[in-house]
């Protein structure tokens, strides 16, 4: 099936930093979510954007939908403790098409 | 109180046992899923239902089965398990109307030995 690539598979910061990932795909998507899982728990929708070129926010996090339809990108300013877990992005290729394909996932590690 | 709560959040079962995994929400939302979570491989969608009537395959649904016994409630089963359905399943809402905004509950840990 298909599959989207998410990049960096793992990211090790100090806190404060800011993180920057993203995730690809050989299609064109019409939709990209972003989730973000915490240990023991199921994902929780972060973003959500619908058009080419859109840029969203959610308090320090910002993510866009690539002009390309193929990408799109999550920015976390001035991580925090509670930042770590795994990030999912996922998309919805076409209208009508009901079904979301999940990336395998960023793990974001906060150094102390 | 959880919006999407699932039950058992943990169980060990032996190869070819029966199995019933549940899944309740009070969203109020129509459209509900089951995925399964593998290390290295993300989400994978196993059933989806649009409604009590409207129940459909996704992608890995063979070995697995769906009875969506209210709006509210969607099970799923394993009818002989097998080592390699050990993972950790999840089900979801959606509304209809934003199919693609979907809600999780927090997981079924699932251990076939």
């Amino acid at each position: 099936g298909q599959q989207l690539n998410q990049s960096p598979q793992s990211m090790f910061i100090q806190e404060g930093e800011d993180v920057s990932m993203n995730c690809t795909s050989s299609s064109i998507f019409n939709t990209w979510l972003w989730y973000k899982q915490d240990p023991g728990e199921g994902p929780v929708l972060l973003i959500a954007l619908y058009k080419a070129g859109e840029l969203t926010s959610n308090g320090r996090l910002t993510a866009q939908f690539g002009i390309t339809r193929k990408d799109s990108f999550l920015n976390i300013s001035a991580s925090i403790p509670s930042d770590v877990g795994i990030y999912f992005c996922a998309g919805r290729t076409n209208f009508g098409n009901e079904k979301l394909t999940f990336g395998t996932g960023t793990r974001l590690t906060i150094i102390p | 109180d959880a919006d999407v709560t699932q039950t058992p959040r943990n169980r060990i079962t032996k190869t070819g046992k029966r199995i019933m995994l549940e899944c309740s929400q009070t969203k109020g939302h129509d459209r509900m899923y089951w995925y399964r979570q593998d290390p290295g491989l993300g989400l994978r969608l196993i059933y989806y239902s649009f409604d009590v009537k409207d129940i459909n395959k996704g992608e890995i649904s063979d070995g697995y089965s769906v009875s969506r016994q209210a709006q509210a409630k969607f099970s799923l089963s394993l009818e002989s398990a097998i080592p390699n359905q050990t993972a950790l399943y999840f089900c979801a809402t959606s509304r209809s109307d934003s199919a693609y905004e979907q809600y999780f509950g927090p997981g079924t840990r699932l251990t076939v030995t």
